[in-house]
């Protein structure tokens, strides 16, 4: 059974910082790889999709790379803004395409 | 174009009551998915459907049951409410699981209920 783990459960950061979210998962037979942004009472917001085959994927100031051999998927954050308070989930996309998510990394940006 | 739309937005069951959550979608999108989310935890597959008329059972289906009879419209019933069942519930779709961008799941902004 997949078992996908974020690490740490939360993070606060002054303003400006670079923020390296972490995905570690047990099964590296994943097909894709998804990160999404989840603000409070709301519901989840697609961030970034990397395929298996694909190392990185870049969307502004996010970079999220992958590496399937290590069951690792980090998520970049360049120049953190209060904006990006959140909590971050990553969930690993099976072959039959169901997920399965991390229990998220909650981000406080201090201003 | 509302995306995904789900209601309410919070349940209040007691024991043993029944329930229907809805979850409609204007995307045309051909997958729909049901999770809950309990606190600190991941979000959890309950049912999802891979069009109308096809549906099929995720990790939690215990206690759930859903149709789907049109493309729009994704239904979860809850027959005898436990307070294990306390959770909140998202409904998600996505255009075409395996080919290149057409993966993305998009959600909606879930339901919460609790059971007492």
């Amino acid at each position: 059974k997949q078992e996908v783990t974020q690490i740490p459960a939360a993070l606060s950061v002054p303003e400006g910082e670079n923020l390296v979210l972490n995905c570690s998962f047990t099964d590296s037979a994943i097909y894709n790889l998804q990160w999404f942004r989840q603000d409070p009472g709301k519901g989840l917001t697609s961030l970034l999709l990397i395929q298996s085959s694909q190392r990185e994927q870049t969307s502004g100031r996010l970079n999220a790379s992958l590496d399937k051999s290590s069951g690792r998927s980090t998520l970049y954050i360049a120049a953190s803004q209060p904006g990006d308070s959140a909590t971050y989930l990553c969930a690993v996309i099976h072959s039959d395409y169901k997920l399965s998510f991390g229990a998220g990394t909650t981000v406080t940006v201090r201003a | 174009n509302a995306g995904v739309t789900q209601t309410p937005k919070f349940r209040i069951l007691k024991i043993g009551q029944s329930m229907t959550l809805q979850c409609a979608q204007d995307m045309n999108h051909n997958y729909m998915y049901w999770y809950r989310q309990d606190p600190g935890m991941g979000l959890k597959l309950i049912y999802y459907s891979v069009g109308a008329g096809i549906t099929d059972k995720g990790e939690v289906p215990n206690g759930y049951n859903v149709s789907r009879s049109t493309t729009e419209d994704f239904p979860l019933r809850l027959e005898l409410a436990a307070p294990s069942q306390t959770s909140v519930y998202f409904c998600a779709i996505s255009r075409t699981p395996g080919v290149e961008g057409q993966e993305t799941q998009y959600f909606g902004p879930g339901t919460r209920l609790l059971v007492l």
